[in-house]
């Protein structure tokens, strides 16, 4: 199995670039999740989805989007990049929300 | 307010034991996890604990104390590839997860 596959590795983008990190899980998970890391502190909750058709906000939501249209793929949406989106994200799904998750390999994203 | 603290950075030997502590002040609790992350890769799951007590799994061991708001992580002979970070995860009762900044750990030769 892949697991939770997530792309792109790396990207650049100027300020007020759009672009779409995407997010792809082969496990039947019903909840899906986006996370950005920054030095110093812990994970922070973009959004998050416990099933197709359904998402919501996390701690830090502002300038993203979600959409969760099949159970398998859940793509966020930088809408208009900003220095302050650069950050690596993460995006991790699980069984449901109480259970353990997994972690795609990250985006590390640079916005100048 | 919610809480997580861990140590920033500790070093230990090879071969010998450390303990990783995570201390926590949340908005309910539905449970505790440990994940490791090698330095540029994703985390991996590691423990869970909701009940108190110690869970063992081989070189690594969990414990919790929930009147306490704590827990910690046990490495037991220590090998170079547990160089890495360990975050702290709280679940709360809206099943939110609340992660500490994490703990990296040097193991010297």
């Amino acid at each position: 199995n892949a697991g939770v596959t997530q792309t792109p590795k790396f990207q650049v983008l100027k300020t007020g670039q759009s672009m779409t990190l995407q997010c792809a899980q082969d496990m039947n998970h019903e909840y899906m999740s986006w996370y950005r890391q920054d030095p110093g502190m812990g994970l922070r909750l973009i959004h998050y989805s416990v099933g197709a058709g359904i998402t919501d906000q996390g701690e830090v939501p502002n300038g993203y989007n979600v959409s969760r249209s099949t159970t398998e793929d859940f793509p966020l949406r930088l809408l208009s990049a900003a220095p302050s989106q650069t950050s690596v994200y993460f995006c991790a799904s699980s069984k449901d929300e109480k259970e353990k998750l997994f972690f795609g390999s990250g985006t590390q994203l640079s916005v100048l | 307010g919610q809480n997580i603290d861990q140590p920033t950075e500790m070093t230990a030997t090879e071969g010998a034991i450390v303990q990783i502590n995570c201390t926590y002040q949340t908005s309910g609790f539905n449970g505790l996890f440990w994940y490791q992350q090698h330095a540029g890769e994703a985390p991996t799951f590691l423990s869970y604990n909701v009940l108190d007590g110690l869970e063992e799994k081989g070189r690594f061991s969990s414990f919790l104390s929930r009147s306490k708001g704590y827990s910690y992580l046990l490495l037991k002979e220590l090998q170079m590839k547990d160089s890495a970070s360990y975050l702290c995860a709280v679940l709360e009762s809206n099943y939110q997860l609340i992660w500490g900044a994490g703990t990296k750990l040097i193991i010297k030769p």
